[in-house]
Formats: C-alpha cells, sequence, structure tokens
C-alpha cells in the first residue's frame, strides 16, 4: 500500500467550477501538509501548506485537512485555465513522503 | 534572489561515462535533497543532507554518490551512469529539514539521457 494516495487523473473541470483534489495516508503520525503546483517539465513549486486540522484559505486555494480520516484536499474556486497542471501532494513526519500526483485540466 | 541553482539543465551523455549534477542554494538552508521524477512514479528521494557533512540515503539511492562540504552545495555524483538512471532530476532544499515540515524549494530540475 502506497503511503501517500492521489488519483492520477486526468481531473477535467470547465473552466469557473471549483476543482476538488484529494490525497489520502496511512501514516497518522504525520504532521505537516503540503499541495504542490508542476506544469509539464518544470520544478514544483508550493501552493499551499497546512498543519492542523481545518480549513485554510489562501486566495482561490482553500486546503482541507482531516486527520482522523486521513486525508487532505485542495479546493480551487473559480478555476482558471493557467490551473491546468499536475498536483502534488506531501505530508511529513520526519520523512517527507510524496504522492504521485493528479493531473489537473481546466476546459475553456 | 533567493534560488536553488542546477546545472546542467540537460545533459545527453554514455554510459558509464562520469557525471555531477551540482546544484546550488543562496538562502542558507540546513537542508538539501535530490529526487528523481520519472513518469507515473512521481517524485522520488535519492539522498538528503540535514547539514553539512550530514547526508542519509533516500528511497532510491543506488548508483548515485552526494556530498556536502559547503552549507551552499549539494552535487549528485553518477560514477558509472547506466540507462535507467535516464530521468527528470530536481535539487530541493529547505530550513530545518523534513522532521521541521518546512517547504521545500526546488531547481528547475536536470534533464539527463544516458545513452
Amino acid at each position: 500500500q502506497k503511503e501517500v494516495e492521489q488519483n492520477s487523473g486526468p481531473l477535467s473541470v470547465p473552466e469557473g467550477a471549483i476543482a476538488s483534489l484529494n490525497c489520502t495516508y496511512s501514516d497518522r503520525g504525520s504532521q505537516s501538509f503540503f499541495w504542490y503546483r508542476q506544469y509539464s517539465g518544470k520544478s514544483p513549486e508550493l501552493i499551499m501548506f497546512i498543519y492542523s486540522n481545518g480549513d485554510k484559505e489562501d486566495g482561490r486555494f482553500t486546503a482541507q485537512l482531516n486527520k482522523a480520516s486521513q486525508y487532505v484536499s485542495l479546493l480551487i474556486r473559480d478555476s482558471q485555465p493557467s490551473d491546468s497542471a499536475t498536483y502534488l501532494c506531501a505530508l511529513s513526519n520526519y520523512q517527507l513522503i510524496w504522492g504521485a500526483g493528479t493531473k489537473l485540466i481546466i476546459k475553456p | 534572489e533567493a534560488q536553488v541553482t542546477q546545472n546542467p539543465r540537460y545533459l545527453i551523455t554514455v554510459t558509464g561515462k562520469k557525471l555531477t549534477v551540482t546544484c546550488s542554494q543562496n538562502m542558507n538552508h540546513e537542508y538539501m535533497s535530490w529526487y528523481r521524477q520519472d513518469p507515473g512514479l512521481g517524485l522520488r528521494q535519492i539522498y538528503y543532507s540535514m547539514n553539512v557533512e550530514v547526508t542519509d540515503k533516500g528511497d532510491v539511492p543506488e548508483g548515485y554518490k552526494v556530498s556536502r562540504k559547503e552549507k551552499r552545495n549539494f552535487p549528485l555524483i553518477l560514477e558509472s551512469p547506466s540507462p535507467n538512471q535516464t530521468s527528470l532530476y530536481f535539487c530541493a532544499s529547505s530550513f530545518q529539514g523534513q522532521a521541521g515540515g518546512q517547504p521545500q524549494h526546488f531547481g528547475d530540475g536536470t534533464r539527463l539521457s544516458i545513452l
């Protein structure tokens, strides 16, 4: 069983809609959770990080963490074509573990 | 400008010819790491370093070497490259290391092809 699971996609979302990306994990001791965006052939860039249960909002992005259910989500409101990318989930508990990423396609 | 610099960005070479990919950061980060990324497999950690002279294996260390003689530099060495090391490589750095859960800053990547 992979330690961090993400649906590989592609996830297709109409422009202007909400894109919902999910990540489940197996290590209950995980303390820090990160969402990175990666355009094809480019390096990952940090979108959000969250440490506590609940929601954290930054502009059009909202990270949601539920430690009891062992999942972390990323919501993108008012999706734009420029949001089309692969989104990587990562978590940390003395070791940084990466998911394989979900490819998101925003259709105009 | 705060950045992680990798060189070269692209390299095509042949099996067995030793090569070094350099990585330098100007943010005074303690923690540095090398990853490889292959289609469908995500980021896999090769080696990491918590500080100067402290290095440790990641998930896929076979065939690679690293050194951390200075805080800012963390070169990746392939002593005898093989075709299965053809990949996209990223160097990353952060404060305090993974235990602290600090976000990592990535270099632009090195696309390596071993023929």
